[in-house]
């Protein structure tokens, strides 16, 4: 069974402090990374998705990095903002088209 | 609008009556998946299907089935659903295996 990890499980961070999470992955296989912002009660909606090694991508003040060699992905939050308090989720996207989701990182952000 | 669209949103039934959960997009999506989410364990992928006519097994398929009779349609069926499978329930889509847009969720209880 693939597994897709991701750390750390929770993160309490000030206003204003910059963060960044991990998501490992298997290394065979890969097609590609994907990140998701998930808010409570809502439904997760896509952050990025990444294919080539060595991605990068930026929205706003969120970035995301891709090893696909080694297996893993960065998400980084500049700035972190109250509003960006969500659960940030990455999936692996294996080349026969399964999508394996890791467990999230639960990101809070105190004024 | 796009949008995924699940139905029921909720729905309470007993073991071993049949149901199915409707999921429709509207975006001419090849990909359609289905997942269930469980405190603890995170999404957990049940089916996906690449195109029309073409379904596969994801991680956690045992106690379901699924149809892509057309490309707007994912139905999910519980043939005889019993109490572990009650979970809140994913529909979601994409171009290819590009960034999913989810359903809002169907919350399923089988007493």
């Amino acid at each position: 069974i693939l597994n897709v990890e991701q750390s750390p499980q929770s993160l309490h961070v000030q206003e204003g402090d910059s963060t960044n999470f991990t998501c490992s992955f298997p290394s065979s296989n890969f097609y590609a990374l994907h990140w998701y912002r998930w808010e409570t009660a809502k439904s997760p909606e896509a952050l990025f998705v990444m294919t080539l090694n060595g991605d990068e991508k930026k929205k706003g003040r969120i970035s995301a990095t891709l090893n696909t060699k080694e297996g893993y992905s960065y998400l980084y939050i500049k700035g972190s903002q109250p509003e960006d308090s969500a659960t940030y989720l990455c999936a692996f996207g294996g080349s026969q088209g399964n999508l394996i989701f890791g467990k999230g990182t639960k990101l809070s952000v105190k004024p | 609008e796009a949008q995924v669209t699940q139905n029921p949103r909720y729905l309470i039934t007993v073991t071993g009556k049949k149901l199915t959960v409707t999921c429709s997009q509207n975006m001419n999506h090849e990909y359609m998946s289905w997942y269930r989410q469980d405190p603890g364990l995170g999404l957990r992928q049940i089916y996906y299907s690449m195109n029309v006519e073409v379904t596969d097994k994801g991680d956690v398929p045992e106690g379901y089935k699924v149809s892509r009779k057309e490309k707007r349609n994912f139905p999910l069926i519980l043939e005889s659903p019993s109490p572990n499978q009650t979970s809140l329930y994913f529909c979601a889509s994409s171009f290819s295996t590009g960034e999913l847009f989810f359903g809002e969720g169907s919350r399923l209880t089988v007493l």
